[in-house]
C-alpha cells in the first residue's frame, strides 16, 4: 500500500523559505509510471497545484509561482521536497504531496499525503 | 492559467440524483481525455473518485459516475447517500504541461 506523508516546520516567518519533505513508502519514487507533484489548500479555499518532478529531476511548476519554487528529490530516502520562498501570509495553506499517475502524460493523482498545515506569520 | 469554472454548491435529498458541472477550455477539459475529479470531506486529504473523465479507481461506489463534452465535464452522483456530503473538485492537465482545479463545489445532502 503506497502512502505519502509530509514533514516540516508548521511556520514560517515572512520573506523566508517554507520547505517540506514527502516520504515515500510503499513504492519507489524512481518508478517511470509516476510522477511526484505538491499542491496545496488555503484554509477554505480550493486546490492549488504547486508543480511535480519525475526521472532524475526533470520539474514543471505553475506559471504563477515558478519565480519562488523549487522542486527534489532524493532517491536514496525515497523522498522528494518543496522549496518555496519569499513567502507571504498568501501562502498559508495545507500542502499536500502526491502521487501523479502517467499514461501518455501525467493523467491524474492517484495518492495523496494526509497534508500539512504551514503557517506564515512573524 | 485559469482554474476550471464549478458551481460554488449543489444539495438534494437522500436517493436523488445530482450533476457538478466542471467546465475549462480546449487547452485543458477540451483538449485531453484526462479529467479527474475528488472528493474531500472536512479536514481530510481529497481522494481521487473518478480518472480519465469516466473511470472509477478500485473501491469507488457505482453511484459515482463522469462525463465530458466539449469543454465540460460533468460528475454524477446517483442514489444520494448522508455520506457524500463532502467538497469535490475537478482537475485536468493541460496543453501547457500543468494541472488546473477547480474552485470546487461543496455538496450538501438535506
Amino acid at each position: 500500500q503506497v502512502q505519502l506523508q509530509e514533514s516540516g516546520p508548521g511556520r514560517v516567518k515572512p520573506s523566508q523559505t517554507l520547505s517540506l519533505t514527502c516520504t515515500v513508502s510503499g513504492a519507489s519514487i524512481r518508478n517511470r509510471d509516476y510522477y511526484w507533484s505538491w499542491i496545496r489548500q488555503p484554509p477554505g479555499k480550493g486546490l492549488e497545484w504547486i508543480g511535480y518532478i519525475y526521472d532524475t529531476g526533470n520539474t514543471y511548476y505553475n506559471p504563477s509561482l515558478k519565480s519562488r519554487v523549487n522542486l527534489s528529490m532524493d532517491t536514496s530516502k525515497n523522498q522528494f521536497s518543496l522549496n518555496l520562498n519569499s513567502v507571504t501570509a498568501a501562502d498559508s495553506a495545507v500542502y499536500y504531496c502526491a502521487r501523479v499517475k502517467l499514461v501518455e502524460v501525467p493523467s491524474w493523482f492517484d495518492t495523496w499525503g494526509q497534508g500539512t498545515l504551514v503557517t506564515v506569520s512573524s | 492559467q485559469s482554474a476550471l469554472t464549478q458551481p460554488a454548491s449543489v444539495s438534494g435529498s437522500p436517493g436523488q440524483s445530482i450533476t457538478i458541472s466542471c467546465t475549462g477550455t480546449s487547452n485543458d477539459v477540451g483538449y485531453y481525455e484526462y479529467v479527474s475529479w475528488y472528493q474531500q470531506h472536512p479536514g481530510k486529504a481529497p481522494k481521487l473518485l473518478i480518472y480519465d473523465v469516466n473511470n472509477r479507481p478500485s473501491g469507488v461506489s457505482h453511484r459515482f459516475s463522469g462525463s465530458k463534452s466539449g469543454n465540460t465535464a460533468s460528475l454524477t452522483i446517483s442514489g444520494l447517500q448522508a455520506e457524500d456530503e463532502a467538497d469535490f473538485y475537478c482537475s485536468s492537465y493541460t496543453t501547457r504541461s500543468a494541472w488546473v482545479f477547480g474552485g470546487g463545489t461543496k455538496l450538501t445532502v438535506l
